[in-house]
Order: C-alpha cells, then sequence, then structure tokens
C-alpha cells in the first residue's frame, strides 16, 4: 500500500509567480484535503475534494485553486503569489471525506518559499 | 468562529517524566476532536479520534481523554522518540475541514 506522495518537496517562487503543487493519493482513498501550514502554526484548511468535486473550501482566495483527476491524484494551483504564501504545504488523503473518524493519511508536503 | 487552543507551547520532559498536554475548544455542534503527531519536517500523523465527553483511547504511552470544554493528551513514562509537536483538530457537523490548533512541541530528554 502505498502512502501520499507530494512534488515538489522544496521550491522556491518569487512574487506575482504561480505555482503548481502535485499529491498521489494513497490507493483507495477518493478523497483529497489541501492544508496550509505556516512556521510555528498549525495547519489551515484551503479545500477538500471528493470523487473530483470541491467539497468544502476554508478562508483562502480565488487565487488559490485545485483539481482532482480520475485516478484521484491531485493539483494545488496558486497564482499571483505573494510572501505570506510562504509555508508547507500538505495534502492528505482519505476514503470518504475522512471527517467522521478524522483520519487523513498526510503526505510529507511541498516547501513553497516566496521572495 | 471555531478555535482551538493547546497549551503549553512547548514542553521539556525528562524520560519517564509523565505529563499531559491540554487542548481547549469552542465549537457548536463538536463532531470529533482528533490528536496527531508531527515531526520535523514530515506530515501529521493521526493518533486518535474522541467523539463524546468521557471518551478516552490509548495507545501505547499515549491516553486521550475528552470532556465537553477541553481534551487533554497523557504521556507516561516518555522516551525520546516521543519527541514531536502534538496537534489537537476539531471538526463540526456539516464541515469537511479540521480546525487546528498550533500545537504542543515536546521535548524528551533521555
Amino acid at each position: 500500500e502505498t502512502g501520499v506522495t507530494q512534488s515538489p518537496t522544496h521550491l522556491i517562487k518569487t512574487r506575482g509567480q504561480q505555482v503548481t503543487l502535485r499529491c498521489s493519493s494513497q490507493s483507495g482513498h477518493n478523497t483529497v484535503s489541501w492544508y496550509q501550514q505556516a512556521l510555528g502554526q498549525g495547519p489551515q484548511f484551503i479545500f477538500q475534494y471528493y470523487r473530483e468535486e470541491e467539497n468544502g473550501r476554508g478562508n483562502f482566495p480565488p487565487r488559490f485553486s485545485g483539481l482532482q483527476f480520475p485516478n484521484y491524484s491531485s493539483e494545488l494551483n496558486v497564482n499571483a503569489l505573494e510572501l505570506d504564501d510562504s509555508a508547507l504545504y500538505l495534502c492528505a488523503s482519505s476514503l470518504g471525506g475522512g471527517i467522521d473518524t478524522g483520519e487523513l493519511f498526510f503526505g510529507e508536503g511541498s516547501r513553497l518559499t516566496v521572495l | 468562529e471555531d478555535q482551538v487552543t493547546q497549551s503549553p507551547e512547548a514542553l521539556r520532559l525528562q524520560e519517564g517524566e509523565s505529563s499531559s498536554l491540554n487542548c481547549s475548544y469552542t465549537v457548536s455542534g463538536l463532531r470529533g476532536l482528533f490528536w496527531y503527531r508531527q515531526d520535523p519536517g514530515k506530515g501529521p500523523e493521526f493518533l486518535f479520534t474522541l467523539y463524546s465527553a468521557g471518551e478516552e483511547k490509548e495507545k501505547e504511552r499515549l491516553k486521550a481523554t475528552l470532556t465537553k470544554k477541553e481534551s487533554f493528551l497523557h504521556i507516561t513514562a516518555p522516551k525520546p522518540e516521543d519527541s514531536a509537536t502534538y496537534l489537537c483538530a476539531v471538526t463540526q457537523g456539516g464541515s469537511e475541514k479540521l480546525v487546528f490548533g498550533k500545537g504542543t512541541k515536546l521535548t524528551v530528554n533521555p
């Protein structure tokens, strides 16, 4: 059983640029959630995708967008990068939302630095 | 607005010295409270789910308890490998998001 994998692990961008982060879900999981974790903070919910449809969104502006593919892998896109977007971006997969059990399987994250 | 407050922010223990971490929450219609462990440079790892006041869950040296306003993570006779940041999160009915606290960074010295 493969775990959740994210790419790239680290990247550096400049203000105004765009970035795409990728996530492969754990085998058999149909739901993926994305979280942003700033240094010294807990993860903050960005959005969730269930069977290729957005299924909940946190307090993030529209320049944060996502996709889920038929194989349940996912992308997070951020346009017009700002300095405050510097953070660890975590992808978590689960079966059927996972919220009732709280058992999300997280990847190791993509560390984004915006200069 | 849902809030999760964890204390202390950091805790340093000697190996074998038991202690507790606290998670206070304010959420209407609590659906579940969750504990995760996060090692440096890694994603959070699921530990426990608690659903109702009075519930307890145990795993090795860890025991999580829940009241109507807070949860405790008790660590009995900790070992250096228990060193990590412990995160508490809640979710409410109708929401698909977990609301996390800032975490407690635990260091266990040999």
